[in-house]
């Protein structure tokens, strides 16, 4: 069943601790993606990867950290240089029959730092 | 650079009745465009997109979209509302790599 995990889907963190949000697809699919989002501000890009090995900064990447060691891994960690880290994380493919431009998402990661 | 704004924060509409959620767009270059719908805790799913050609899009749900390049717009409608259209929409702009998107548009539909 093709498709893209995100675990946990829960996670509640105290102040100062890094934690590492886990997105895995077997679409096959080259590039993947990060966001953010935050009620009423829709969804703000971390980082993306087009090819293993290779990332970039997206629009609001203080505080993360990535890697791309393996095709279908992008782990997200949240730093705790990160300041109001609690929101719901989206990880997001691209690539393969869904075409070119078309973002396929995973269900979400919400992190709550307590 | 690229932005999206989308006008209304909340629409709520009487089942059957017209859906519309209004999106506009500043781009520099010509713009690929999107609308994705988002039920509560989980991902985005697509519900269609314009890149060329036709300026009429039709997606999912019954659901369409018009491009509309002299008002920079890209508004999404539904004739007719469902009880399962309660959803967020979120109206995007595709400019290189990067997906920008608009705050997003709640919709809440009365029996």
């Amino acid at each position: 069943d093709g498709g893209i995990t995100q675990s946990p889907k829960y996670l509640f963190r105290k102040e100062g601790q890094n934690v590492t949000l886990s997105c895995e697809q077997n679409l096959n699919h080259d590039a993947m993606y990060w966001y953010r989002q935050d009620p009423g501000q829709g969804l703000r890009l971390i980082y993306y990867s087009q090819i293993v090995n290779d990332f970039q900064k997206g629009d609001i990447a203080e505080g993360y950290s990535v890697s791309r060691e393996k095709k279908e891994s992008f782990p997200l960690t949240v730093t705790s240089a990160q300041k109001n880290p609690t929101a719901f994380y989206l990880c997001a493919t691209e690539g393969g029959f869904s075409g070119a431009n078309v973002l396929t998402f995973g269900a979400g990661s919400r992190l709550t730092v307590l | 650079a690229q932005s999206v704004t989308q006008l209304g924060s909340h629409v709520s509409v009487s089942e059957g009745a017209l859906v519309l959620l209004r999106c506009n767009y500043s781009s520099s270059v010509p713009p690929y465009l999107f609308w994705y719908v988002q039920y509560p805790n989980q991902g985005l799913q697509l519900l269609l997109k314009y890149t060329t050609g036709a300026t009429l899009v039709k997606g999912i749900n019954g659901f369409e979209a018009e491009f509309k390049k002299s008002e920079t717009s890209f508004h999404l409608t539904k004739p007719s509302a469902h009880m399962s259209d309660a959803a967020e929409y979120f109206c995007a702009v595709r400019h290189d790599y990067k997906l920008s998107f608009g705050a997003g548009t709640t919709v809440t539909v009365r029996a």
